[in-house]
């Protein structure tokens, strides 16, 4: 069955620096991937989503990579500041249907 | 242009009582997921709904769930005669039409959470 995996529960970086979360996958093909961010007590709110033809998306200081031979996504916050501490989801579909969840990562920046 | 609005924020029943959580999508929007998420643990899929229509609901427990999105009114997640395991925060996302390469967001709420004591 297919799996999601996100690289690891939690992530503490100091502000300023550059936070890399990871998604990996097995046993799926997806023809997308997207990238959410969940506050405490909230929804998840959309932040990018990334083709399988596509290498490389970006916007503003985030960035996402998506390597359909490693099954792998990297997602990159450029000079994190404290307020992009939250958890971070991917999530993976195909057209026209729903798409799943990996865990999350809980990140943490640290003034 | 309200976002997808969710009611009750909050619901407690008993073992055994019905709890009916509604989603109003955002306008324009004729497609909704619903997703559950327990303590600590990520969104897992449940049911993927159409005006009128269910597309999949492979991720929705046989038994005691059932989920509808008529013509008119809110899509409508119901849990029969529920039971502790129940306890969880219940999302759901509306997206204009099914995701593709042109539509790529879909919108979530801000959630039902489900208390059964």
């Amino acid at each position: 069955s297919q799996k999601i995996e996100q690289n690891s529960e939690a992530l503490n970086i100091q502000e300023g620096k550059t936070a890399t979360l990871t998604c990996n996958y097995t046993n799926y093909s997806p023809a997308y991937l997207q990238w959410y961010r969940q506050d405490p007590g909230r929804g998840p709110v959309f932040l990018l989503l990334i083709r399988e033809n596509e290498k490389e998306k970006r916007k503003e200081r985030l960035k996402v990579t998506f390597d359909t031979t490693l099954k792998q996504s990297l997602f990159h916050i450029t000079a994190s500041q404290p307020a992009d501490s939250a958890t971070y989801l991917c999530a993976l579909g195909n057209y026209g249907q729903n798409f799943v969840f990996g865990p999350g990562t809980r990140l943490s920046v640290l003034p | 242009n309200a976002g997808v609005m969710q009611n009750p924020r909050h619901l407690v029943r008993r073992r055994g009582q019905e709890a009916r959580l509604r989603c109003s999508p955002m306008k324009g929007h004729s497609h909704v997921y619903w997703y559950r998420q327990l303590p600590e643990e990520g969104l897992k899929f449940m049911v993927y709904l159409q005006k009128e229509n269910i597309i999949d609901e492979s991720g929705m427990p046989k038994e005691r769930f059932s989920a509808e999105f008529p013509k008119e009114g809110p899509s409508i997640l119901r849990i029969q005669q529920v039971v502790r395991g129940d306890s969880a925060a219940y999302f759901c996302a509306s997206s204009p039409g099914p995701l593709t390469g042109v539509n790529t967001e879909a919108f979530f709420g801000q959630g039902t959470r489900l208390t059964v004591v």
